[in-house]
């Protein structure tokens, strides 16, 4: 089992739709969370942070849940150029990032 | 520099040829991490550096992977009598602190290994 789990998709989505992607950690001592985004073919990039009281970031949500290590995004009012790979990742404070395999998210006219 | 800059690019490497490959964080980042990513899967930890000091090499594969940053910027990968299974994306990133983990990284483009 790994140790960081997404749903790998794809979601397929009509513009301005709402949809929600979520992930499970196994590592309890785990401090802290992101979500990371990469297109087709380029490198990961920070998309936001995960905070324990949740955070908004214009469109975007993402909730943590320690008690049942449980993370989740959730993308309003998709646009087409939200069109990729979400990235969840999990961090303990050695510093080292754990990745989940990324959930795709395809969104359409 | 302004980014993470990886080189080469591409590399196609010839069954049980050596390859090195080459990473430049960004100016003053402290912490450099490798990551390995198969294609459909997420970027695997392979090992990490503050400054100079190796602090974990434990997602190295196999002792055919050897990674070096001898005075604390850049880093270079190299990899041993390669197998195809070596092929993948080996991405670099930098953060700027000591990798408390709370830290944005900063990856760079990737090198894609093709190894024939």
């Amino acid at each position: 089992r790994k140790e960081v789990e997404q749903d790998p998709g794809p979601f397929n989505v009509p513009e301005g739709a709402t949809v929600a992607f979520n992930c499970t950690y196994s590592n309890s001592a785990s401090q802290s969370f992101f979500w990371y985004r990469q297109d087709c073919r380029k490198e990961p990039k920070l998309l936001m942070s995960v905070y324990s009281s949740g955070n908004e970031d214009g469109r975007f949500t993402a909730q943590l849940n320690r008690a049942s290590q449980y993370i989740s995004l959730l993308i309003r009012d998709s646009k087409l150029s939200d069109s990729a790979t979400y990235l969840c990742v999990v961090n303990t404070n050695a510093g080292k990032s754990t990745f989940g395999d990324g959930t795709t998210l395809t969104v359409k006219p | 520099g302004a980014g993470v800059s990886q080189s080469p690019r591409y590399k196609v490497a010839k069954r049980g040829q050596d390859v090195a490959l080459r990473c430049d964080p960004i100016s003053g980042h402290v912490s450099l991490f490798w990551y390995q990513q198969a294609l459909g899967q997420g970027p695997e930890f392979l090992t990490y550096f503050q400054n100079e000091a190796q602090l974990d090499k434990s997602g190295l594969p196999s002792d055919r992977f050897f990674a070096e940053r001898p005075e604390g910027s850049v880093s270079t990968l190299k990899i041993q009598r390669t197998q195809q299974e070596d092929s993948a994306v080996y991405l670099c990133a930098s953060s700027r602190g000591s990798g408390t983990g709370y830290e944005k990284l900063f990856f760079g483009s990737g090198t894609q290994l093709s190894v024939l």
